[in-house]
């Protein structure tokens, strides 16, 4: 299994609402990532997780909680969101997160549409 | 601090070979990565690049040089599915391991 899957694929919430993110990944690795994606911009890096200890937060606001259950499971918990955090959310793994040429396998995205 | 740059968009024409240059400046430096990603998809691994020179992988080959914070992604025999966005990522900038992603070059295929 060489694959990362998203759910949900699509999520639209309000501004009031709370929501999770999840993804999962069965290929052993212990990097896991969340990044932000606007259109026609490049994946902009929120979160890493190494051996299910958040290593690296990029300034992201609290309206965005990282979770890390298990080795296998990523979720991204989201509370009051803005219009403005619409965007693309895509969770990526790799197998160390700190090694040379750690390739990063992505998965297919939740697409957030915040109203 | 960091700067990667790529065109922003090309075109080329089926069968055609095209070269998608990206450019570096960065204050570490572990390895460049390439990435596919067509439009609403999550990226895909193309290359990986630690040392000067050509990787080549069937209709896709990566350049790298170090001393010119250069690299190139070459593509041959261009099929109309190669329309994606390519992105250059640089892995060590400000110590860290994780890459850093450029802009993006959204490629545009015609017959």
């Amino acid at each position: 299994d060489t694959e990362v899957t998203q759910t949900p694929k699509h999520l639209v919430m309000g501004m009031t609402n709370k929501k999770s993110l999840k993804c999962e990944q069965h290929m052993g690795h212990r990097a896991m990532y969340w990044y932000k994606q606007k259109a026609k911009k490049p994946p902009e890096l929120m979160f890493v997780y190494s051996y299910e200890k958040l290593s690296i937060n990029e300034s992201v606001p609290s309206r965005f909680s990282p979770e890390c259950p298990n080795s296998s499971l990523l979720n991204l918990h989201l509370h009051a969101l803005q219009p403005e955090d619409s965007a693309l959310y895509l969770c990526a793994s790799s197998q160390m997160g700190g090694s040379l040429g750690d390739e990063q396998f992505f998965g297919p995205g939740t697409r957030l549409t915040v109203l | 601090g960091q700067n990667i740059d790529q065109p922003t968009e090309m075109t080329a024409t089926e069968g055609a070979i095209v070269q998608i240059n990206c450019t570096y400046q960065t204050s570490g430096f572990n390895g460049l990565f390439w990435y596919q990603q067509h439009a609403g998809e999550a990226p895909t691994f193309l290359s990986y690049n630690v040392l000067d020179g050509l990787e080549e992988k069937g209709r896709f080959s990566s350049f790298l040089s170090r001393s010119k914070g250069y690299s190139y992604l070459l593509l041959k025999e261009l099929q109309m599915k190669d329309s994606a966005s390519y992105l250059c990522a640089v892995s060590g900038t400000g110590g860290s391991y994780i890459p850093t992603f450029g802009r993006g070059t959204s490629l545009i295929v015609h017959p």
